[in-house]
């Protein structure tokens, strides 16, 4: 089975409006954390947002929330007033154990969003 | 600027040569990875590495190998080239996230891509 995924393989989105990108997860390690990468054109990896297996509040950075539904093991990447700059792809990811578990990544397959003006 | 800096950024090889690609890491973290991004697809786990023991292996063989030096940059060595090894290469360092208790997340080079004909 599949550890990631992420069922949009592509979404639009009008500029100024919010735009949800959905990803499940599969594990079976009760300590585990959640992250979203964000991937431009030019290649780099940007770090968006985190949320632990153990945290009780989902998580918030700037205009991304996470909307964590733990018994659904959901955890989808919600975008808040879209900008331009916003059209990237966008990855889904999980660490299995603890935070000092080390540097392995899981990610799903990615979504790429493309902001319309 | 993620502090990761990877180099060539672009190279091409052909079937069974070697090649070696470099990271460093401007903030001198004691934990470096590697990981394969086929075309269309997430990245993929090669190994990691910690105080230059490698400490974790993704499903690759062992022609992919690297080295990690005192002054934490890194080498991922690749030898007897085949044609699926063509992908963008990205290696990460690790950082802990300011304002949440004991997460650590990955920081990302902008990757070097390799094209093996």
């Amino acid at each position: 089975a599949q550890k990631i995924t992420q069922t949009q393989p592509g979404m639009f989105v009008q500029e100024k409006e919010a735009v949800t990108l959905d990803c499940t997860y599969d594990t079976s390690d009760p300590s585990y954390g959640l992250f979203w990468y964000k991937q431009p054109s030019s290649g780099e990896m940007i770090f968006l947002i985190y949320q632990g297996s153990y945290d009780q509040q989902n998580a918030t950075e700037g205009r991304y929330s996470l909307n964590f539904q733990k018994a659904r093991k959901s955890a989808n990447l919600v975008i808040s007033a879209s900008q331009l700059g916003d059209s990237a792809m966008y990855f889904c990811a999980m660490r299995e154990g603890p935070h000092n578990a080390g540097n392995m990544l899981t990610f799903g397959g990615g979504t790429r969003l493309m902001v319309k003006p | 600027e993620t502090g990761v800096t990877q180099s060539p950024t672009h190279l091409i090889k052909t079937r069974g040569q070697q090649v070696t690609l470099r990271c460093s890491s401007q903030s001198g973290h004691n934990t470096v990875s590697w990981y394969q991004q086929a075309l269309g697809q997430g990245p993929q786990f090669i190994f990691q590495y910690y105080r230059e023991e490698e400490n974790g292996r993704g499903n690759f063989p062992p022609r992919f190998s690297g080295l990690q030096f005192p002054n934490y940059s890194s080498e991922l060595n690749v030898n007897a080239l085949e044609l699926d090894d063509s992908a963008l290469y990205l290696c990460a360092s690790r950082r802990r996230l300011a304002g949440a208790v004991g997460a650590n997340v990955l920081t990302f080079g902008a990757g070097s891509r390799l094209t093996v004909l």
